[in-house]
């Protein structure tokens, strides 16, 4: 049973830097063209691409955060870290983690539940 | 730079009738890496339908998914009370190198 779980603060203060914690279980993030993205969500908006690795360690970002994200993976823990710095106010949302597959179009086939992350002083 | 513009804002229709929603793309999507999400409030989005037209695992089949190029659609044939939501299409491949288009709200009339 493929899970993911989002883990990290639930309040950070502007300017700070945002540690975000995918716990992946029922994969391995060694296994072939299969990797986990970061995708976002202000409240009452839509989705937004941030950032995603493959098993293979390749990276990619968003092009308008591409100077503030960095994410790397912890194999042996089964981990994907997203840092964010400089955080605002409008980067209030709810982080989702979830796995791709090339066998499902490099779709996000399964979701974490997601974190809520408040921007505020 | 690809952007993805999803039609209607709303979908105001009754249990029963079919659902028809819109994604169009700025330019080509790359190798046909177009996907569609499912998203309930207060949920995590749910894989529909990935390289334009395959239904994911579990997903019935009254969900369909069509398209190339700049064009796409995901058909609801038949609304189940449980299909009301909001649904997204995402592309794969073209810079930047993912997008999600801004949802359709599907909602009952």
């Amino acid at each position: 049973q493929v899970t993911l779980k989002e883990s990290g603060p639930v309040l950070v203060k502007p300017t700070e830097t945002l540690t975000l914690t995918c716990t992946v279980s029922g994969f391995s993030l060694n296994n072939g063209r299969m990797g986990v993205g970061w995708i976002r969500q202000p409240p009452g908006k839509a989705l937004e691409w941030l950032a995603h690795i493959f098993s293979n360690d390749e990276k990619s970002y968003s092009t308008s955060l591409k100077s503030r994200l960095t994410i790397s993976k912890d194999t042996s823990k089964s981990q994907v870290v997203l840092t964010m710095t400089n955080m605002d106010p409008v980067d209030t949302a709810t982080y989702y983690c979830a796995r791709f597959d090339f066998w499902s179009g490099f779709a996000f086939d399964y979701w974490g539940q997601g974190t809520l992350v408040t921007v505020s002083s | 730079e690809i952007v993805l513009t999803q039609s209607p804002g709303t979908l105001s229709l009754s249990p029963g009738e079919r659902a028809t929603l819109s994604c169009r793309a700025s330019q080509s999507v790359s190798s046909s890496y177009l996907a569609w999400y499912q998203q309930k409030p207060g949920q995590a989005p749910r894989l529909l339908i990935y390289a334009v037209s395959s239904r994911a695992t579990g997903i019935p089949d009254r969900f369909s998914g069509s398209g190339s190029g700049t064009d796409f659609t995901l058909t609801i044939s038949r609304l189940e009370p449980e299909d009301f939501a909001v649904y997204y299409c995402q592309q794969y491949g073209s810079s930047p190198l993912r997008t999600f288009g801004q949802g359709t709200k599907v909602e009952i009339k």
